[in-house]
C-alpha cells in the first residue's frame, strides 16, 4: 500500500519557539493532504486541508496564522506551529488522499508526530 | 449534533471470542464512506476495513467485518477470534460528499479494546 511519513516522530521545545513537521507521500503523488490534531485520549480532529499549489483551508477555531501550512510540492506538506505554547502539545497526524474518487479507501496515514511544548 | 458516536469508551473481550463494536453515523449526504481503524499506543492509525453507502454488501477483511445498517444508520465492527494484539483503541470514521475538500474524514471519539487471555 502507499506509504505517507511523518518527520520528526518526536519533538520537545521550549515556549515561544517555532516547530516544523514535514508529511510526505512516499510512492505517490498527493494533490491533498489533511492535518489532524488528537490531544491525550481524544479523537483525532481535523485542523486544516492542504492542497498543493494553493492555500490550506482551515478548520473553524484553528488559527492559520499559528499553524502555517505549505504543500509547496506534491509529495510534501509541512506544517509549522508557530511561538508554541504548551497548551499546543499534542500528537499531529497527516494524511494522503491517493486518488480523486471517493467511493473507496484512498486515504493514508503518517505515523504520526508527538509535540511537547515546555 | 455528533456525525459519528461510539458509546463504548472501553470493552472487554476474552482471547478467541468475538467482539462487536458498535458506531452510528449522522449524514444528509448520500454519497459517504465509512472507516474502521486501529489505533495501538504507538499512535499510527491502521486503516482496517471500508464500506461505502452504496455498496451492496458487508464489508469483510479476514477477522474483520463490517455489520452496515443503512436504514439504522450504523455501522459496526466485528472482529472474530479476538487476539491479545487486537488491544488498541478503535476509531469509526466517516468521509462524507463527492466535492474536492471535502474527503477529510471525521472520527468518532473511539472505543478501547482489551483482550484478555
Amino acid at each position: 500500500g502507499a506509504v505517507v511519513s511523518q518527520h520528526p516522530s518526536w519533538v520537545i521545545c521550549k515556549s515561544g519557539t517555532s516547530v516544523k513537521i514535514e508529511c510526505r507521500s512516499l510512492d505517490f503523488q498527493a494533490t491533498t493532504m489533511f492535518w489532524y490534531r488528537q490531544f491525550p485520549k481524544q479523537s483525532l480532529m481535523l485542523m486544516a486541508t492542504s492542497n498543493e499549489g494553493s492555500k490550506a483551508t482551515y478548520e473553524q477555531g484553528v488559527e492559520k496564522d499559528k499553524f502555517l501550512i505549505n504543500h509547496a510540492s506534491l509529495t510534501l506538506s509541512t506544517l509549522t506551529v508557530t511561538s508554541a505554547h504548551p497548551e499546543d502539545s499534542s500528537f499531529y497526524i497527516c494524511s494522503a488522499e491517493l486518488g480523486l474518487t471517493v467511493y473507496n479507501n484512498e486515504q493514508f496515514f503518517g505515523p504520526g508526530t508527538r509535540l511537547t511544548v515546555l | 449534533a455528533q456525525k459519528i458516536t461510539q458509546t463504548q469508551p472501553g470493552m472487554f473481550v476474552q482471547e478467541k471470542e468475538a467482539v462487536t463494536l458498535d458506531c452510528t453515523y449522522d449524514t444528509s449526504d448520500p454519497s459517504y464512506g465509512l472507516f474502521w481503524y486501529k489505533q495501538p499506543s504507538s499512535g499510527e492509525m491502521i486503516f482496517l476495513i471500508y464500506q461505502g453507502s452504496y455498496d451492496q454488501q458487508n464489508a469483510t477483511e479476514g477477522r474483520y467485518s463490517l455489520n452496515f445498517q443503512k436504514a439504522r444508520k450504523s455501522a459496526n465492527l466485528v472482529i472474530s477470534a479476538s487476539q491479545l494484539g487486537d488491544s488498541a483503541m478503535y476509531f469509526c470514521a466517516m468521509r462524507e460528499g463527492l466535492e474536492e475538500g471535502r474527503r477529510a474524514l471525521t472520527f468518532g471519539s473511539g472505543t478501547r479494546l482489551q483482550v484478555q487471555p
